[in-house]
């Protein structure tokens, strides 16, 4: 069975910064491009940003550029957003997912509060 | 990016109607070999998405036959033979053919 776990969704302040976790199971997680996918309360499914499978290869949404880093560690079936100079409008759920598999996790929530 | 605008936003249906969301896309979603990665979402309240259809027309696993997909180039459509209560919520097409990935923003099917 495919699990993708996301951690470490909190409240913060703006202008912090925060790391969130996913981990991967049931799947070849080296295999696959993966992708971080937002959705702020009552809103739709916004795209973050997305890495290679072997992590040559990232991509950001214009909203998040400069600000926020994906990266993966294939040994440990683990991808990671670290997120710098967060503002309000970041708050959302946070999805780990390869969406063109099929694939979501359950979402943590960021909270960009002071 | 790719743009994806769907249509109706809200989509008001009696139990056991047909429902039809069409999305469409800005560019042709047809890939260089050949396939076409337009996927459709279900996102229940409080639930996370779950993959209904992709490359157009193809069930996933567990979804029942009463969802179909269908469409070419630009222009797709899901259906929804029979609504039935547990089909409630919020539905969203994505294209998988070009990077970024973009999403449609989203119909929410409601019981009349």
């Amino acid at each position: 069975e495919v699990q993708l776990v996301e951690s470490g969704g909190i409240v913060v302040q703006p202008g912090g910064s925060l790391r969130l976790s996913c981990a991967a199971s049931g799947f070849t997680f080296d295999d696959y491009a993966m992708h971080w996918v937002r959705q702020a309360p009552g809103k739709g499914l916004e795209w973050v940003s997305l890495i290679s499978w072997d992590g040559g290869t990232t991509y950001y949404a214009d909203s998040v550029k400069g600000r926020f880093t994906i990266s993966r560690d294939n040994s440990k079936n683990s991808l990671f957003l670290q997120m710098n100079s967060l503002r309000a409008e970041d708050t959302a759920f946070y999805y780990c997912a390869a969406p063109e598999e099929g694939y979501w996790g359950q979402g943590t929530l960021v909270t960009v509060s002071s | 990016d790719v743009v994806m605008t769907q249509s109706p936003l809200s989509l008001p249906v009696t139990l056991g109607q047909p429902a039809s969301i069409s999305c469409r896309s800005s560019e042709s979603l047809v890939h260089s070999d050949g396939n076409t990665y337009l996927n459709w979402f279900q996102q229940r309240p409080g639930q996370s998405p779950r993959r209904l259809i992709y490359k157009v027309s193809k069930r996933d696993s567990g979804v029942p036959d009463r969802f179909s997909g269908s469409g070419s180039g630009t222009d797709f459509t899901l259906k929804i033979s029979r609504v039935q209560a547990e089909d409630v919520g919020v539905y969203y097409c994505m294209q998988g053919t070009q990077w970024p990935l973009t999403f449609g923003g989203g119909t929410e099917v409601e019981i009349k």
